[in-house]
């Protein structure tokens, strides 16, 4: 079965460059949600989208932003990394806003 | 505001025992609940959830959980332990109206397996 798929995996960036990270979600899925899961942390939830509305936030920082586009993919764009943003990053998605379906997550690395 | 309770940090078991791992959560009414399962470095694979209905739910891999409403528990159990259970357990809870929301997660149990 297609699963959610997130690009890229790895990351590496420098002291504040910006990164984007990618999903797509599992197909007639219309439901993204953005988490960010800390060393040795619960995943902690950012962002989500419905039908390419934001439908809750969280505790997303300002220099964070994400989209989702006409296609149901969502991108989370990251501006001024800080080294505190290194993280597992992962996206979920749900045919329902019910049961969420998690991505295999992008690690990004700030130095 | 919601949140869940994952008492015990870590939790090591002999393979082939029984397990049961601790959720306590906190919301106002009967919320989603979800247990996921996190191998090291790896995503978050849905073991099972409840809604609504029977309150003992079975999942993947063997695993079942009840819920108890007067106790606002949904613990997770498996009777016969095999190695390859050795991962990272979260209890999370959802909201019932509206969905389209966050999942709140607990901090997570850490399970380790002995032969």
């Amino acid at each position: 079965a297609a699963g959610v798929i997130q690009s890229p995996r790895h990351l590496i960036k420098e002291k504040r460059e910006t990164a984007t990270l990618k999903c797509y979600p599992i197909p007639r899925h219309d439901t993204v949600y953005w988490y960010q899961q800390g060393p040795g942390q619960d995943p902690q939830f950012l962002i989500s989208f419905y039908e390419k509305m934001q439908s809750d936030k969280g505790s997303i920082p300002d220099r964070f932003s994400a989209q989702q586009f006409s296609d149901y993919h969502s991108e989370l764009n990251m501006s001024s990394l800080e080294l505190g943003d290194s993280a597992l990053y992962f996206c979920a998605s749900s045919p329902d806003g019910g049961t969420q379906y998690f991505g295999p997550g992008t690690r990004l690395t700030v130095l | 505001a919601q949140s869940v309770t994952q008492p015990d940090i870590h939790i090591t078991v002999s393979e082939g025992a029984s397990l049961e791992l601790r959720c306590n959560y906190s919301y106002g009414a009967t919320p989603y609940l979800f247990w996921y399962v996190q191998s090291p470095g790896q995503g978050l694979q849905l073991l099972l959830k409840y809604f609504s209905g029977d309150t003992l739910v079975q999942g993947i891999k063997g695993f079942e959980a009840e819920f108890k409403r007067s106790q606002s528990s949904f613990n997770l159990r498996k009777p016969s332990v095999h190695w390859s259970d050795a991962a990272e357990y979260f209890c999370a809870v959802g909201p019932t109206s509206g969905g389209y929301q966050k999942v709140t997660f607990g901090i997570g149990t850490k399970l380790q397996v002995i032969p």
